[in-house]
């Protein structure tokens, strides 16, 4: 069973750092596009990052710079850093994993979610 | 960025009533357009993929169309599990992918 499970958020100080993690389980992090999706609270969906399976990294313009994504192919585990963090970070980070049909990348799994709160 | 415009923001309707989202790109993006719901605390799930293919599991009475940039999702007939918000996305460019804002289906 496909299965991601996110870790890492709580409470941070404006210009602090924070690392989310997503376990995965089920299917191989390193083979798929893995990607990161926030919410701030009350609205909508928002790309953070991407994870090619063969290593390359983008990232939404509003976090370029600040945010790193990157995987454990030990762990089965993607990650993300995110440093110098503001209050407009507030959001619940979701792990997904874009499916491979024919080059659509549709998100089929995600995780439950994890919060982060930025403020002092 | 290629920009995704959805309406309606929100919409009140009843159980059995036939639901149609529209989403329009800010470019042509041929059919690569997914739907996804989301109930309160929960994570978005998979509807549609490639405007107008189910996934697996997805109920039948739920459809895709659409292609250039003008996109629809249809609910046959709403059931009272599909309470939530709604939202399309573009896959064209999968450096930047993007959401609507979002459709909000209640009561």
């Amino acid at each position: 069973e496909v299965q991601l499970v996110e870790s890492g958020g709580g409470l941070v100080q404006p210009g602090g750092s924070l690392r989310l993690s997503c376990a995965a389980s089920g299917f191989t992090v390193s083979s798929n596009y893995m990607t990161w999706v926030r919410q701030a609270p009350g609205k909508g969906l928002e790309w953070v990052s991407v994870l090619y399976s063969g290593g390359n990294t983008f990232y939404a313009d509003s976090v370029k710079g600040r945010f790193t994504v990157s995987r454990d192919n030990s762990k089965n585990t993607l990650y993300l850093q995110m440093s110098s963090l503001r209050a407009e970070d507030t959001a619940v980070y979701y792990c997904a994993r874009g499916r491979d049909s024919s080059g659509y990348f549709p998100f089929d799994y995600w995780g439950q979610g994890t919060l982060v709160t930025v403020s002092s | 960025d290629i920009q995704m415009t959805q309406s309606p923001s929100s919409l009140s309707v009843s159980v059995g009533d036939r639901v149609t989202i529209t989403c329009r790109a800010s470019q042509s993006i041929s059919n690569y357009v997914n739907w996804y719901h989301q109930r309160p605390g929960k994570a978005p799930k998979l509807l549609i993929y490639a405007a107008s293919t189910l996934q697996s599991g997805v109920p039948s009475r739920f459809s895709g169309s659409g292609s250039g940039t003008d996109f629809t999702l249809t609910i046959s007939s709403l059931q009272p599990e599909d309470f939530a918000t709604y939202y399309c996305q573009q896959t064209y460019n999968t450096h930047a992918v993007t959401f609507g804002g979002g459709t909000k289906v209640e009561i």
